[in-house]
């Protein structure tokens, strides 16, 4: 299996400008999740996904953030308007029953 | 509610020295414990886990972890550390509450100097 995948890498866009991350799950895991990583707030859980059902978002900051999961080999953040302050890594992961989160490479974000 | 301490945020050792990095939990019912690395521009990536059984847990790159209940630690030891084990460590606990969620600890970075 190719692991949890993510695009883009990085993004550098303007404030004001809608920016979509994706990310595709380990194939048979039946969780995902979106978390956020930066310097100053650490590691932060965004919002989690059950079969494709949306769990807990009380993570996402505010209503500029929004995540979706079409389907069990996809799923979408998107920020609308983005910010500088939305500037951070963002990760994906998902898991089966066996616990342990697998981890996509990040999308770095640059909002200038 | 779970939560995770891992009181230094940075550890320094010597290449061939033994290094521990600290974690301690608070989760009710039974602990499910985890170590993940993070390499420079790189995901996390799952180090080890204890579930149930032996207190000393192995895993990857020579890493093993100490589960101790009474003084709620899962500490992270290696017998010899190498220049390439330094890396941002996280510990995290896993929610009982059903759903597969882990809350993390803030990270310490190891430093293991030649």
């Amino acid at each position: 299996d190719a692991g949890v995948i993510q695009s883009p890498r990085h993004e550098v866009t303007e404030m004001g400008q809608e920016v979509t991350l994706r990310c595709k799950p380990i194939s048979g895991h039946d969780y995902l999740f979106w978390y956020r990583q930066t310097m100053m707030r650490g590691l932060e859980l965004l919002i989690y996904f059950n079969n494709n059902v949306p769990i807990d978002d009380s993570g996402m900051p505010e209503d500029r953030f929004s995540a979706k999961m079409p389907n069990a080999s996809f799923s979408t953040l998107k920020i609308q308007p983005s910010e500088p302050r939305d500037s951070a890594v963002y990760f994906c992961a998902s898991t089966d029953t066996s616990y342990e989160q697998y981890f996509g490479p990040g999308t770095r974000l640059t909002v200038t | 509610a779970q939560s995770v301490a891992q009181p230094e945020d940075q550890v320094n050792v010597a290449e061939g020295n033994p290094l521990t990095v600290k974690c301690t939990y608070s989760v009710s019912g039974n602990p499910y414990l985890f170590w993940y690395v993070q390499y420079p521009n790189r995901g996390l990536q799952f180090l080890l886990k204890y579930i149930t059984g032996d207190n000393l847990v192995k895993g990857s790159y020579g890493f093993e972890a100490e589960f101790n209940k009474s003084q709620t630690s899962f500490h992270l030891k290696k017998p010899s550390a190498l220049v390439s084990d330094s890396a941002l460590y996280f510990c995290a606990v896993r929610d009982n509450s059903g759903y597969s969620t882990l809350t993390f600890g803030k990270g310490t970075m190891l430093l293991v100097s030649p």
